[in-house]
């Protein structure tokens, strides 16, 4: 089993639509997690982190649950400029990353 | 936030060579991590540099294969020795803030022919 596990995408979405990424994890004792976004041909930047009690970030909302070990991102109101690659990135002794997803928001 | 420059963007290698690539931030940093992103791939860790010290390799990554030098709290390189078009790839340098994000470089794109 991989570390980190993502949906494989790509998701194909209309503007407008609320859209969910799904995590795994493998660890249990990771400590910290997170929510990169690439751009095409970019690097990887931090989008949001996630905490334990699930926190949101205007559109975005992020939620942990450990019991399952997985990890969650819902993006409400897609956008254009939302479409990139959503990176899970997991921290145990250090960052793992996941496969990515793939998000391609159209008009 | 940090800045990372790394040089060269990209490079166009015969096989056989080497590359260095170079990392350069502009503020002291304690970890500082080099990854490689193959094509449709998402990001493998090489090592973490360590200043003053040998760098820590994952599994499946050897020094004689990816040299890293840190001299200092600021630069790092990463050499990619006896290329072959495996190595064709994104290598990016990354650095750990205080506040646990961790900011990546553009990277540096090379083919090997």
């Amino acid at each position: 089993r991989k570390e980190v596990e993502q949906d494989p995408g790509p998701f194909n979405v209309p503007e407008g639509a609320t859209v969910a990424f799904n995590c795994t994890y493998s660890n249990s004792a990771s400590q910290s997690f997170f929510w990169y976004r690439q751009d095409c041909r970019k690097e990887p930047k931090l989008l949001m982190s996630v905490y334990s009690s699930g926190n949101e970030d205007g559109r975005f909302t992020a939620q942990l649950n450990r019991a399952s070990q997985y990890i969650s991102l819902l993006i409400r109101d897609s956008k254009l400029s939302d479409s990139a690659t959503y990176l899970c990135v997991v921290n145990m002794r250090e960052r793992r990353f996941g496969a990515g997803t793939r998000l391609t928001v159209k008009p | 936030s940090a800045v990372i420059s790394q040089k060269p963007s990209r490079d166009i290698c015969q096989r056989g060579t080497s590359l260095t690539i170079q990392c350069q931030v502009d503020s002291q940093v304690t970890m500082m991590f080099w990854y490689r992103q193959q094509p449709g791939q998402s990001l493998t860790l090489i090592a973490t540099a360590n200043q003053g010290s040998e760098a820590t390799y994952e599994s499946g990554f050897v020094i004689d294969k990816f040299p890293i030098s840190r001299p200092n709290l600021t630069f790092s390189t990463l050499t990619v020795s006896n290329m072959s078009p495996e190595d064709s790839s994104i290598y990016l340098c990354s650095v750990l803030q205080n506040t646990g994000e961790l900011f990546f470089g553009e990277g540096s794109r090379l083919t090997v022919l």
